[in-house]
């Protein structure tokens, strides 16, 4: 299996920060790696498709970048409602898609 | 638009049988492919299998022993079933796809989560 590591596994930021958290795979993905926002109790929010596509409806304050077994998502200025926890995630050929395992953003 | 309604029991005694079922609205069943992922309480999140409408699945290998996917094209609804269950399948379990059809560009829709409990 393809492992994912995020770092850092927690973060705090206060409103306005720009923040950055990282993703880096066990072996070469290319670019098949999304991002996805959970506030608690709810279903994960898909953010960033294929790296580096933002999804539909997402602020354009996130982005996504990298390729291979780098990543990093950014949100360039903190809003209230970006505190949550962010899980990228490898959808990579055949292999079983695989998550890391969390950053929690937090109020500082 | 895809949406997804899922449903099943939330309450199992170790080694039962964990069912649950997903029933897909407002989109064609074929084309796409149909995931299970689950959160156990305070963790990540874990892929358990995805399927397709022509019924070939996709399995996480540390499941693949315990897990059946299915799928009812006639009700458009899609089934999970875990056997032999533990402590350590309690979680809340999702269903989920992309509207792309392809798991590759992430899964942008998700049902609404369902609480199971294993407790004896």
């Amino acid at each position: 299996d393809i492992q994912m590591t995020q770092s850092p596994s927690s973060l705090s930021a206060s409103v306005g920060d720009r923040v950055s958290i990282t993703c880096r795979a066990s072996q070469s993905i290319s670019t098949f790696l999304n991002w996805y926002q959970q506030q608690p109790g709810k279903a994960p929010n898909l953010l960033i498709y294929a790296a580096s596509s933002l999804q539909s409806g997402v602020p354009s304050r996130f982005s996504g970048s990298g390729s291979g077994t780098d990543f990093t998502l950014t949100i360039s200025s903190l809003q209230p409602e970006d505190f949550a926890t962010y899980y990228c995630q490898q959808s990579y050929g055949n292999s079983p898609i695989t998550f890391g395992q969390g950053t929690r953003l937090e109020i500082k | 638009q895809v949406q997804l309604q899922q449903w099943g029991a939330g309450l199992l005694k170790p080694s039962e049988t964990l069912s649950l079922s997903c029933a897909v609205y407002g989109g064609s069943f074929s084309g796409y492919h149909w995931n299970w992922i689950r959160q156990p309480p305070g963790k990540g999140l874990e892929w358990i299998g995805e399927i397709n409408h022509s019924g070939s699945t996709n399995y996480n290998p540390s499941l693949e022993s315990r897990v059946t996917l299915s799928v009812d094209t006639s009700k458009n609804q899609f089934s999970l079933k875990l056997n032999s269950v533990t402590a350590a399948d309690t979680a809340v379990y999702y269903c989920a796809t992309s509207n792309s059809g392809t798991n590759s560009y992430g899964l942008d829709v998700w049902g609404q989560g369902t609480t199971v409990t294993v407790s004896s």
